[in-house]
Parts: structure tokens; sequence; C-alpha cells
């Protein structure tokens, strides 16, 4: 079964501090790894993409990783600023048929 | 990057009507465009796939004749609530893909939603 699993549910951390995001991803055949942010209210907005050869791919102050042997991938978000604060939704792109299988999504707070 | 854009960003209907709701690619031409539905505080659930010029793909228990899609050319597909009830209640998001894109990512352009309340 395609699945992908994220955590935590949901965090709060403090502005300026530092996170990190996890997702577990079973999907076949794996073509590539997604992390979106999404807003309250709003679609989600493509932050990286990496095929199954990329280790780390960077976007500003997020970073990704993904370990194409274990099918895990993180997202790290440095300094977190205020608006940082949404759901953040790791998506695992399958070869076939060009479908997407999204997690259920982290929601972070930032706070002041 | 891409602009896919979606209208009405809300929409409330009553019991019994139809809502129909577009999604245009606003400076790319896709020949695919994806339609998803999303719950309050879960996450995307796709509900077809929206080929240009033919018919669209619908996800496993998704009634087709309840949810209208219509791709009638490169850069708008629309989807119609057909009798809407309260249950169809939701948060309906589609996404472009661009067929020049880099074939590797199969990129999706999502748009901003449109946020239905059926009373």
């Amino acid at each position: 079964k395609n699945q992908v699993e994220q955590s935590p549910q949901s965090l709060i951390i403090l502005e300026g501090k530092n996170c990190t995001l996890q997702c577990n991803y079973t999907v076949s055949p794996f073509s590539n790894l997604r992390w979106y942010k999404q807003d309250t209210g709003r679609g989600p907005v493509s932050l990286t993409i990496m095929t199954f050869s990329e280790n780390t791919k960077s976007n500003g102050r997020y970073t990704a990783t993904l370990d194409a042997d274990t099918k895990q991938s993180s997202l790290h978000i440095t300094a977190s600023q205020l608006s940082d604060s949404a759901s953040y939704i790791c998506v695992a792109g399958r070869a076939a048929g060009n479908k997407l299988t999204f997690g259920g999504g982290t929601r972070v707070l930032v706070k002041p | 990057g891409a602009v896919v854009s979606q209208h009405p960003s809300r929409v409330i209907c009553k019991s019994g009507t139809s809502v129909k709701i577009e999604c245009r690619s606003l400076d790319f031409q896709a020949t695919t465009m994806f339609w998803y539905r999303q719950f309050p505080k879960k996450s995307l659930m796709l509900m077809a796939t929206s080929n240009e010029g033919s018919k669209a793909t619908y996800e496993q228990g998704v009634e087709k004749d309840k949810f209208l899609i219509n791709h009638a050319s490169l850069t708008l597909s629309t989807l119609t609530v057909t009798s809407a009830h309260p249950e169809d209640s939701s948060f309906y998001i589609c996404s472009a893909r661009e067929p020049s894109g880099k074939v590797t990512y199969n990129e999706q352009f999502f748009g901003p939603g449109t946020r239905l309340t059926v009373l």
C-alpha cells in the first residue's frame, strides 16, 4: 500500500529556533519526494523536490534530506519566523501514472 | 513559478443546488489537471485526474456523476458538484501539470483552493 507518514503531527516552536520534521514513505515505484508548505485556507506551495539520487536540497531556510534506502525524508527549518506557521506536507511521487501520495502533514506554530 | 488560479475562492450554496469551480493555469498550458478534496486538518485526497480533450479519470469511491469534470481547453478545467449536500462541504484544490516540465519531477502547481459550504 502506498503510504506517507509524518511526524510529529504538530509542534510549537519559538521564533528564531530551528526544527526538523520527519517523513517516512512507502510508495512504489518511487520517483520523487516533495515538501509543500500550506497556509491555512490556501493551496500547497512547493518547497523542495528531490529524486532518489538526491540527498539534500535547500530553499532558503528550508533544507530537505532524502534517504532512499531507508525511505525517510526530513525538512529542517532554520531560524524560524512567524510566517513559517503553516502545515508542511510530505508527498511521494510515483513513477507510474504521475500519482502523488500525500502525508497527513505537520502543523507548525511559531510563537514570538 | 507557474501560477494556477481557482474561482471562486469561497462559495456558499443551498442543499440541492449545483456549484461549478474553475481551475485555470495562467501562464502555461496544462494537458493534465488534478482535483483534490481536503477536510479540516487532513491532507489532500485525490478525487480525479482531468485530461484535456478526454474523460476524467476518477479515484475509487468518487462518484463521477456527482463530481462532473470538464477539461475543455489547455488552460481550464472545471469541477461541478451536482445536487450538493452538506457532506460535500469541503476545501477543493486543483493542480496543473506542465507538459513541458521536467519529466523526472512531473511538477504539479496547486491552486489556492475553493471553500465550499453547503447549507
